[in-house]
């Protein structure tokens, strides 16, 4: 049983260009969150995705955008990217709202 | 915005003392989550709170859940290399989820 999976594990952009990380859940899982930690900070939360619609959002621009599909895997999608975009971005997936299993996160360098 | 403060920012201690974090928070909290988070890993979900005045304990790891549920904390018992890492603790505000900043629990060589 493959836990949370997320690609890429690595990526390098340029100022202004836009990005799509993608994340597929626990199998059973329903609804995927999306964080983003900078180095030596705790995750800042970005999103929820439930029932392919957005249930709760965080503190972030609209430049930040997903979509969950129906297989209940999820995108995350930066427009207009910046330097400080530079951070990991980890994906959650839970049943519910509890026990939230992380993938090992994208590593996303805006340059 | 809503917020939960969590201390300290760092603890050093020798292997066999103990580890204690808190989090506190201006706020009614209607659940607490606990997270441990290894150097250059992932977080790994340890345990969710919800009743006032609760306690759980998994092995040397003690959580509660304060009476007023404000704030909570996980005490570590005699601490272990094994041990080291990042504790959070996040709040689902059913608005957005929201974490602590982290305990940093460090052994001193």
């Amino acid at each position: 049983d493959a836990g949370v999976t997320q690609s890429p594990t690595h990526l390098i952009k340029t100022r202004g260009q836009q990005v799509t990380l993608r994340c597929s859940p626990k199998s059973g899982h329903d609804t995927v969150s999306w964080y983003q930690q900078a180095l030596g900070q705790g995750p800042q939360f970005i999103f929820q995705y439930y029932e392919e619609e957005e249930r709760q959002r965080g503190n972030f621009p609209d430049r930040f955008s997903g979509h969950q599909f129906p297989n209940y895997s999820s995108e995350l999608n930066v427009n207009a990217l910046l330097l400080g975009d530079s951070a990991l971005y980890l994906c959650a997936s839970s049943f519910g709202r509890i026990e939230a299993f992380f993938g090992q996160g994208t590593r996303l360098t805006v340059v | 915005g809503q917020q939960v403060m969590q201390i300290p920012q760092y603890q050093h201690v020798q292997e066999g003392e103990d580890f204690t974090t808190y989090c506190n928070s201006s706020t009614t909290l209607s659940n607490i989550q606990w997270y441990k988070q290894r150097p250059g890993g992932h977080p790994v979900f340890l345990i969710q709170l919800v009743k006032s005045g609760e306690v759980k304990k998994q092995k040397r790891l003690t959580f509660q859940f304060g009476e007023a549920k404000k704030n909570s904390s996980l005490h570590i018992t005699a601490t272990q290399t094994t041990d080291v890492g990042t504790y959070f603790c996040m709040w689902d505000s059913n608005y957005q989820l929201i974490w602590g900043a982290g305990t940093k629990l460090i052994i001193k060589p």
